[in-house]
C-alpha cells in the first residue's frame, strides 16, 4: 500500500518563525499537493509539484513556499509563521495519466498551531 | 466558475439503513471524481475514483455512480454501520484545470446504533 507520511502531527511555533513541514511518500509518485483545511472553508491548494524541482501554486500560495529536490520527498516552508496560518495541513501524491490525477492518497495531516 | 457542491452538510441516521449522499458539479468536462472519506483530525482516504468513461464504481458495500450530462455523483452506503460515521468528500478534476482539484466541503454522516 501507498505510505504518505508527514514528519509532525502536531506542531506549535511562534509568530514569526520559519517553519518546515516534511512529507515523503513511497510509491514513485510524480506528483505531489499541500493543501490546508479550514472549517468552512474546506481543502485549499497551496501549492503541488508534478516533478523534481518543479512547482506550481494554487490557491493560496501567499506566505508559503516549497521545495523538492527529490522525487519522493516535498516540504512546505512556512517563512514568517503568522496566527492565521493556524490549520490542518495535508500533504497527498498521485501517479499522472495524461492530463489528471489518478487516485490521491494523504497523509494523516499535520496540526500547526502558531501562538 | 467551476465549483462542487455536497448536499447535506450533516446527516445522521440509524445504523442499517441505505443511504446516498450527493455531489453535485457545474460543468460537465471533467476528467474524473473521487469520492474520500475523512475521521475526525485525520488525513484523508480514497474510496472511489470514477473515470469520466464510467457510469459507476463498487466497493464493498459503497457504489458511487456519475452522470456529467446532470453534473451529478452519488455515494450510496449500503447497510451503514457505525464505524461509517466521518466526513465524506468529494473532489473533481475538471478538464484543462491543470490537475487541480476542486473540492466539496463534505457531508458528515453519523450512523448511531
Amino acid at each position: 500500500d501507498v505510505k504518505v507520511t508527514q514528519s509532525s502531527r502536531y506542531l506549535v511555533k511562534r509568530t514569526g518563525e520559519k517553519v518546515f513541514l516534511e512529507c515523503v511518500q513511497d510509491m514513485d509518485h510524480e506528483n505531489m499537493f499541500w493543501y490546508r483545511q479550514d472549517p468552512g472553508l474546506g481543502l485549499r491548494l497551496i501549492y503541488f509539484s508534478y516533478d523534481v524541482k518543479m512547482k506550481e501554486k494554487g490557491d493560496i500560495p501567499e506566505g508559503y513556499s516549497v521545495s523538492r529536490e527529490k522525487k519522493e520527498r516535498f516540504s512546505l516552508i512556512l517563512e514568517s509563521a503568522s496566527t492565521n496560518q493556524t490549520s490542518m495541513y495535508l500533504c497527498a501524491s498521485s501517479v499522472v495519466r495524461g492530463h489528471t490525477n489518478e487516485k490521491l492518497f494523504f497523509g494523516s495531516g499535520t496540526q500547526l498551531s502558531v501562538l | 466558475k467551476q465549483e462542487v457542491t455536497q448536499i447535506p452538510a450533516a446527516l445522521s441516521v440509524p445504523e442499517g439503513e441505505n443511504l446516498v449522499l450527493n455531489c453535485s458539479f457545474t460543468d460537465s468536462a471533467i476528467y474524473n471524481l473521487q469520492w474520500f472519506r475523512q475521521d475526525p483530525g485525520k488525513g484523508l482516504t480514497s474510496l472511489l475514483l470514477i473515470q469520466s468513461s464510467q457510469r459507476e464504481q463498487t466497493s464493498g458495500r459503497l457504489n458511487a455512480s456519475l452522470d456529467k450530462s446532470s453534473g451529478r455523483s452519488t455515494l450510496y452506503i449500503a447497510a451503514s454501520q457505525p464505524g461509517d460515521s466521518a466526513t465524506y468528500l468529494c473532489a473533481v478534476n475538471y478538464a484543462g484545470n491543470n490537475r487541480k482539484l476542486i473540492w466539496g466541503l463534505g457531508t458528515s454522516l453519523a450512523v448511531n446504533p
